[in-house]
């Protein structure tokens, strides 16, 4: 069964590096998400992705988050500069396409230190 | 803005107990309702969904029906499973599309023999 896959599964950083989150969304899906949870928290919507754009995102994802779809299969998020309070599990999602499932990928928890 | 408000948990339970877990929602129109569940280690899964009121969704045992008049989308299982211990999230999501998902803080539970 295709499935959504993050890398790595744990990163640990220091407080200020940068960090680049990786996914690989399912091969005929369209949509792309991140999302964030940080530990005892809701789940977050930070960020959609469509046809190599931005399509929506809140008001948690600033100027230090960007995404990225650099070759067609991966889809990343890159925190510029981390900060204590970016400590969270990261999750990717994918849709084939809007008012679909979103299957999403087991999580990247992200320790920043 | 759109909220989701889950029971606390953990819940615990013995294995063919009834269960429930409580989710009350705020938004504007008409949302769609999920269930999503995260199994030890695993990503998110959809465990079912209601697009309209009064529709019920159901899925390897659990329902949960989407109640305009309450604002609730309680999710039912008649006899639990030792398989059944993960997070449960409650989440909605705007009119005809999977996207922007809404979560709540999800509801631990856990079923002994």
């Amino acid at each position: 069964e295709p499935e959504v896959t993050q890398t790595p599964s744990h990163q640990v950083t220091q407080m200020g590096q940068e960090v680049i989150l990786r996914c690989v969304p399912i091969s005929n899906h369209l949509y792309f998400y991140w999302y964030r949870q940080i530990l005892g928290q809701k789940v977050e919507f930070l960020v959609s992705f469509y046809n190599n754009e931005i399509s929506e995102k809140s008001e948690i994802f600033d100027d230090q988050f960007s995404v990225e779809r650099p070759d067609g299969s991966n889809f990343t998020l890159k925190i510029r500069s981390t900060k204590l309070e970016d400590s969270a599990m990261y999750f990717c999602a994918s849709s084939e396409a809007t008012g679909t499932e979103a299957f999403f990928g087991q999580g990247t928890r992200l320790t920043v230190v | 803005g759109n909220s989701v408000t889950q029971m606390e948990g953990p819940v615990t339970l013995s294995e063919e107990a009834f269960l429930t877990i409580n989710c009350t929602y705020t938004a504007t129109g008409y949302p769609s309702l999920f269930w999503y569940v995260q199994y030890p280690g695993e990503g998110l899964q959809l465990l079912l969904k209601a697009t309209k009121a009064d529709d019920k969704g159901s899925n390897k045992g659990f329902e949960a029906t989407y109640r305009k008049e309450t604002t609730s989308f309680h999710l039912e299982k008649g006899s639990v499973q030792v398989s059944d211990s993960a997070v449960y999230f409650c989440a909605l999501s705007r009119a005809g599309t999977a996207s922007k998902l809404t979560f709540g803080t999800g509801t631990r539970l856990q079923v002994t023999l």
